[in-house]
């Protein structure tokens, strides 16, 4: 099965901006993979920010954004809150399965 | 409001076998395909299987295949996943989430726009 790989741990100052990304092994992430974001707090139940690489779902802050990069799936926060603290996880779809990355706890300072 | 609700987690022994299931409500079920997906304590999310909204086809991870099966009932709105052969692994809280809608031959995301509350299983003599 594929491995999906991510930065373990970020830091970002309050207001900054920082890009969380996503890599698969083997190969390059695409398009074809529809790569999601989730954001997950302590105690909680995921919550879906970014679907088929850069949509938002109503409740998705505009200061989230998908993209490609470099061959990676990139999430991108711009302004951050200190309400953005948290575990992100991206997730790639490999025909009909799906797999999550490891995670990156995400920690506004 | 779209719901999701897990149940019949608890604890039981290596070798030991448990069926969870998930009750929705709020949205056209039969429409969607639906997910379990687990978390370990302290872990991160892993995706375990998935089922159409047909119910005809299943796939599942890895390390789960021949001891899970995934299953539905539309008429019921209800998800189930059967556990036989339950390791230390297994332990985690597991979730049910809506996956792809598929109203005709061409399916659209989001997927995993609505999750459970979880069930644990624990796996420990």
């Amino acid at each position: 099965q594929a491995v999906v790989t991510q930065e373990p741990s970020l830091t970002v100052s309050p207001g900054g901006t920082v890009t969380l990304t996503c890599g698969s092994s083997p190969g390059v992430v695409t398009s074809g993979h529809t790569p999601y974001w989730f954001q997950q707090k302590p105690g909680q139940a995921p919550r879906a920010l970014i679907f088929d690489t850069s949509d938002k779902l109503s409740w998705t802050p505009a200061r989230f954004s998908g993209s490609l990069l470099g061959g990676k799936a990139a999430l991108t926060l711009s302004g951050a809150q200190p309400e953005d603290e948290a575990e992100y996880y991206c997730l790639l779809s490999y025909g009909d399965a799906r797999v999550f990355g490891g995670g990156t706890k995400l920690t506004v300072l | 409001e779209v719901q999701l609700v897990e149940s019949g987690g608890g604890l039981v022994q290596p070798g030991g076998s448990l069926r969870l299931s998930c009750a929705a409500s709020a949205f056209n079920f039969k429409n969607y395909w639906m997910s379990w997906v687990r978390q370990a304590p302290g872990k991160g999310l892993e995706w375990v299987a998935n089922i159409k909204n047909d119910g005809n086809e299943e796939s599942y991870m890895d390390s789960v295949k021949g001891r899970f099966t995934i299953s539905r009932d539309n008429t019921e709105k209800s998800l189930h996943l059967r556990m036989n052969s339950l390791r230390a692994e297994d332990t985690a809280v597991y979730y049910c989430a809506r996956d792809l809608f598929c109203p005709s031959s061409r399916c659209r995301g989001p997927i995993f726009d609505f999750w459970g509350q979880g069930s644990l299983v624990i796996v420990s003599s």
